[in-house]
């Protein structure tokens, strides 16, 4: 099956700084990768999402990049905020499956 | 707008006990989703449906069961609740299975404490 990695575990920024949470799948049919955030004490809800057929996509201040090649893609956060912190989740599925595989979960941390 | 609704935000139980956890959405949604969630573990999928009556174990479904009787609706019972049982829980629903990207709409969770 799927195996997604997450890292790092733990980001800590300060307000205006870049953040950058990388992850890598093992299944090459794999081609959704949605991340989710979770704010403090929220629900999950998705962010950003990005299929195999697209190398990067951008909405604001966040984007995220894909390399198929490498199994890899990444969530890009410019000009983080007080209100970015939360945690991230990166995930994968692959077409004819809906069931995403998740990574564990990147906190995020910006300081003021 | 809550679209994805679960029943106990906070349960505190004892070892041994059988627990319900509620979960429904109004969306028309045909997959849903229980979750556990636990620090530094990240999601990990306990079951999930595609449709009524139908039910799938996911990656950790030991100690745990699921009932889908209706669309909308669809437990996740604990026979006899342990503690390790305690966590955070998670229901999700997606649309369909056909569909090229499924988003997962989640429920705002539900703490279980075992006792």
């Amino acid at each position: 099956g799927e195996n997604v990695e997450q890292h790092p575990s733990t980001l800590s920024v300060q307000e205006g700084d870049s953040a950058v949470i990388k992850c890598t799948y093992s299944d090459s049919a794999s081609n959704y990768f949605p991340w989710y955030k979770q704010e403090l004490g929220k629900r999950p809800q998705l962010i950003i999402d990005i299929r195999s057929n697209v190398g990067e996509k951008k909405d604001q201040r966040i984007a995220v990049t894909l390399n198929k090649t490498a199994k890899h893609f990444s969530l890009h956060i410019t000009e983080t905020q007080p209100e970015d912190s939360a945690v991230y989740f990166c995930a994968a599925s692959k077409g004819g499956s809906y069931i995403p595989t998740f990574g564990r979960g990147t906190s995020l941390i910006v300081h003021p | 707008d809550v679209k994805v609704t679960q029943s106990s935000r906070y349960l505190v139980k004892r070892t041994g006990e059988k627990v319900f956890l509620e979960c429904v959405q109004d969306m028309d949604h045909e997959n849903m989703f229980w979750y556990r969630q636990d620090p530094g573990l990240g999601l990990r999928l306990i079951y999930f449906s595609y449709d009524v009556k139908m039910k799938e174990k996911g990656d950790i479904p030991e100690g745990y069961s699921v009932s889908r009787e209706k669309k909308e609706r669809f437990s996740l019972i604990l026979e006899s609740a342990s503690t390790n049982q305690t966590s955070m829980y998670l229901c999700a629903s997606s649309l369909d299975r056909h569909s090229g990207a499924n988003v997962l709409t989640f429920g705002a969770g539900s703490r279980l404490t075992v006792l």
